[in-house]
């Protein structure tokens, strides 16, 4: 069974920065693309940014494009989000997915339960 | 403002067919595949559809999908309460190399 464990949310001032991490377990890590889906309070999901089960190629919405940097360690099986110069309107539950195939080019399948950032001052 | 457009409620009574509708453009659903999810209340999205027609395993056969053109289908027939849930549409697209999601449906169950 597919196994998504995010962690690292919390409360952060604006300008400041946090790094998120997704322990994944259950099937075989490195031969699947991820992705990062945010949801903002009372609102809909957002695609954040994904990468390609090698870890070489990523991606990122226009929103967070210089500020946040997607990565993995396929041999933690753990999937990562570097998030720098927060802004307020970054506050939201933050799941880490996992997409279908090993490139990253279909939406997500299976997801976690999500972490909480909240940026405020 | 999403990018795939989803009417923003729902409803039907118990055991009742609803349908809610996404509509996209030729770089997202005119040209990819569509998934479905229902978000429970406070829970995480859970895969209904994918390819736009396919259920995973343990997905009643009430729920199913349809694509045609640039917009795509999610029918629930025999309707029960614990269907009372948010649904998202969402599909790959070529412009913006990532996935886009609709707003959402909320359905509610009378």
């Amino acid at each position: 069974e597919v196994q998504l464990v995010e962690s690292g949310g919390g409360l952060v001032q604006p300008g400041g920065s946090l790094r998120l991490s997704c322990a994944a377990s259950g099937f075989a890590f490195s031969d699947y693309a991820m992705t990062w889906v945010r949801q903002a309070p009372g609102k809909g999901l957002e695609w954040v940014s994904g990468i390609g089960g090698g870890g070489i190629s990523t991606y990122y919405a226009d929103s967070v494009k210089g500020r946040f940097t997607i990565s993995r360690d396929n041999s933690k099986n753990t999937l990562y989000l570097q998030m720098n110069n927060l802004r307020v309107e970054d506050t939201a539950l933050y799941y880490c997915a996992k997409d279908r195939y090993i490139n990253f080019a279909d939406p997500p399948t299976s997801w976690g339960q999500g972490t909480l950032v909240t940026v405020s001052s | 403002q999403s990018v795939l457009t989803q009417a923003p409620s729902a409803s039907g009574t118990p055991g009742q067919r609803v349908t809610i509708s996404c509509s996209g453009s030729s770089s997202n659903i005119g040209s990819n595949t569509v998934n479905w999810y229902q978000q429970l209340p406070g829970t995480a999205p859970k895969l209904l559809i994918y390819n736009s027609n396919q259920r995973p395993s343990g997905v009643p056969d009430r729920f199913s999908g349809s694509k045609s053109g640039t917009s795509a289908s999610l029918a629930i027939s025999g309707l029960q309460s614990d269907d009372e849930a948010d649904y998202y549409c969402a599909a790959w697209d070529d412009n913006l190399n990532g996935p886009v999601f609709g707003g959402g449906t909320k359905l509610t169950v009378l």
